[in-house]
């Protein structure tokens, strides 16, 4: 069965403390990995999707990485405004090309 | 700018009655979009994916009857919830991919309290 797993559930960090969220992931066959970041209240915003192993991307003070069965989100040197829950979900290959299986979140708070 | 926009942001009623959330994608035409539901704590599931001009394909477990889905048009799909119960209560989302850049939308969400 595919499967997200996030860790931890919830980080709080000093501004300044740079620190890693973990997806692992368990799928058949990946066809993409994404990554959202999720205000209280509101819908998933998209920051990333990757698609192979050793593939990085980069956004401001994010990084996110992926191996054949883990993803990290780094955060370099957070600022109170990077304070939300970030998802991870995976789209399998051979799976209905529109489902996303989802993680439950890392909910990080950045302390000023 | 927004890509996707639903309405209400919030909504409160009675146990029984009905309630419609709508989704509408501002930047493209959506032949697909997608409904999903957030519980607390728990991730976003997907609930079922709204075809235009066809009838919705269900996820299992989620009971097509209670969750009616229209998608009239290229831009707007409806969410109804029938006969609302106190267990419906949920954070529902919709989304649209964008098949060009294979990006997934999201709107705002509908936070829906059933009394």
């Amino acid at each position: 069965e595919d499967q997200v797993t996030q860790s931890p559930e919830a980080l709080r960090l000093q501004e300044g403390e740079s620190s890693s969220l973990n997806c692992s992931y368990t799928v058949s066959g990946l066809r993409g990995l994404f990554w959202y970041r999720q205000d209280p209240g509101k819908g998933p915003e998209f920051l990333f999707t990757l698609y192979s192993a050793g593939e990085e991307k980069e956004k401001e003070r994010l990084k996110a990485t992926l191996t054949k069965k883990e993803s990290f989100l780094h955060i370099t040197a957070p600022k109170p405004e990077d304070s939300a829950t970030y998802l991870c979900a995976v789209q399998a290959i051979g799976g209905a090309t529109n489902k996303l299986i989802f993680g439950t979140g890392t909910l990080l708070a950045v302390q000023p | 700018g927004a890509v996707v926009s639903q309405h209400p942001s919030r909504v409160i009623c009675k146990s029984g009655t009905s309630v419609k959330i709508e989704c509408r994608s501002l930047d493209f035409q959506a032949t697909t979009m997608f409904w999903y539901r957030q519980f607390p704590k728990q991730s976003l599931m997907l609930m079922a994916t709204s075809n235009e001009g066809s009838k919705a394909t269900y996820e299992q477990g989620v009971e097509k009857d209670k969750f009616l889905i229209n998608h009239a048009s290229l831009t707007l799909s409806t969410l109804t919830v029938t006969s609302a119960h106190p267990e419906d209560s949920s954070f529902y989302i919709c989304s649209v991919r964008d098949w060009g850049s294979g990006e997934l939308f999201f709107g705002e969400g509908s936070r829906l309290t059933v009394l």
